[in-house]
């Protein structure tokens, strides 16, 4: 069965300290992966789409990569306003429109 | 260009009651999604509509209808409502299939919050 888990559930930095989210995946046939940011009350904001291993992706502070099981999400200098959920979902290439969420990693910035 | 409106917010319901909760997208999106988001979890998706008259079962189907009867709105119904599907339901669109390339990024409405006691 399709599976992703994020890593860690919760990560608390300082205003400048980079830090990587993790996001761990088995599916059969991978057709993509998508990170999302989540703010508190509201719906999921699209960042980035990867659709093969090797694959990079940058806005801002952040930068997405993949590899054939995990894809990690790089927070550079983050600031207050990036603290949010971040969450990760694959879509498999079994059925074109069914897509798997991790629970998410809750990130929080402090000044 | 209001991009995808979700009503109502919130809505309290007793067992065994019905509602349908609404969901309106302005962009011309092919593709709309129903997810649910239960605490401390990921998203599930219910079902999902590949564009007028055409509905799919997603992973966690049961409980709950939809109809596509015109590109712009989704509706999703809930029958004899269950303590079970208190959760904050989230619909979504996307011009295409969200791996297809290009810019089919799926846009996500505000979530309506839904309670069953």
């Amino acid at each position: 069965e399709d599976q992703v888990t994020q890593s860690p559930e919760a990560l608390r930095l300082q205003e400048g300290e980079s830090s990587s989210l993790n996001c761990s995946y088995t599916v059969s046939g991978l057709r993509g992966l998508f990170w999302y940011r989540q703010d508190p009350g509201k719906g999921p904001e699209f960042l980035f789409t990867l659709y093969s291993a090797g694959e990079e992706k940058e806005k801002e502070r952040l930068k997405a990569t993949l590899t054939k099981k995990e894809s990690f999400l790089h927070i550079t200098a983050p600031k207050p306003e990036d603290s949010a959920t971040y969450l990760c979902a694959v879509q498999a290439g079994g059925n074109n429109n069914d897509m798997r969420f991790g629970a998410g990693t809750r990130l929080t910035v402090k000044p | 260009n209001a991009g995808v409106t979700q009503t109502p917010k919130f809505r309290i319901l007793k067992i065994g009651q019905s509602m349908t909760l609404q969901c309106t997208q302005d962009m011309n999106h092919n593709y709309m999604y129903w997810y649910r988001q239960d605490p401390g979890m990921g998203l599930k998706l219910i079902y999902y509509s590949v564009g007028a008259g055409i509905t799919d079962k997603g992973e966690v189907p049961n409980g709950y209808n939809v109809s596509r009867s015109t590109t712009e709105d989704f509706p999703l119904r809930l029958e004899l409502a269950a303590p079970s599907q208190t959760s904050v339901y989230f619909c979504a669109s996307s011009y295409s299939f969200p791996s297809g390339g290009g810019n089919n990024e799926q846009f996500f409405g505000p979530g309506t919050r839904l309670t069953v006691l």
